[in-house]
């Protein structure tokens, strides 16, 4: 258990629909990373934040949005899904300060869009 | 997190023998070269990572190596076990972009009994 909670762990919805994937980083944990991970993409780096504040910015559409709130949690919101957007989504925490490339990993969120 | 379905070059060794891990990096700058592991239906896993100073770190029963001379990055597994069974990923950070990974495409790793 990496101390990662993303909820939820499972999404159907249609083209079109708007979703919201929510991620609890690891205690005390200031930075929160989105990743999406598709079939023939890998991982791809989304969004990350820092206590609060947009760190660093990755291929992220313009569909889609982020933000981390006061207790630190983080949402990604994804509208006007297309077909293109089934993927899991990943959530990573990382301590302030680290210098290595340990980033905790969340078990992700799986989106289906039908 | 179900990786089953990703299209990756897949290794496959027999248990109890030696694994190596390959990957080709393109980013000069990079500070660390990190390698993930992910089983079936879960995140990726921090295992090892190396700074861009060293040529080689071992842990307990990995070991990375790093050629920048030829931008290649190896993750060697010693007596693979089968519960070393999963895709595995290298990343490469730098340090003023954060804690920010660049994540290779992977490779999975099979272990046959």
């Amino acid at each position: 258990d990496s101390g990662v909670t993303q909820t939820p762990k499972h999404l159907i919805t249609a083209t079109g629909q708007r979703v919201t994937l929510r991620c609890s980083p690891r205690s005390g944990d200031l930075s929160v990373y989105w990743y999406q991970q598709s079939l023939d993409q890998g991982l791809q780096f989304l969004i990350q934040y820092y206590n609060g504040e947009e760190r660093a910015k990755g291929n992220i559409l313009e569909r889609f949005s982020a933000q981390q709130f006061p207790d630190l949690h983080s949402e990604l919101n994804l509208s006007s899904l297309e077909l293109g957007d089934s993927a899991l989504y990943f959530c990573a925490s990382s301590a302030r300060g680290l210098a290595t490339g340990e980033l905790f990993f969340g078990e992700g969120s799986r989106l289906t869009v039908l | 997190g179900e990786s089953v379905g990703l299209h990756l070059p897949t290794l496959s060794v027999q248990e109890g023998d030696n694994s190596i891990i390959n990957c080709a990096y393109s980013n000069s700058a990079s500070d660390y070269f990190i390698w993930y592991k992910q089983e079936s239906g879960k995140g990726p896993q921090f295992i090892i990572d190396i700074r861009s100073n060293m040529d080689k770190r071992q842990g307990q029963r990995v070991t990375v190596l790093l050629n920048k001379t030829v931008k290649h990055l190896s993750l060697q597994i010693a007596a693979t076990q089968p519960g070393d069974s999963a895709v595995y990923f290298c990343a490469e950070k730098r340090v003023e972009a954060g804690n920010m990974l660049t994540f290779g495409g992977g490779t999975r790793l099979m272990v046959k009994p």
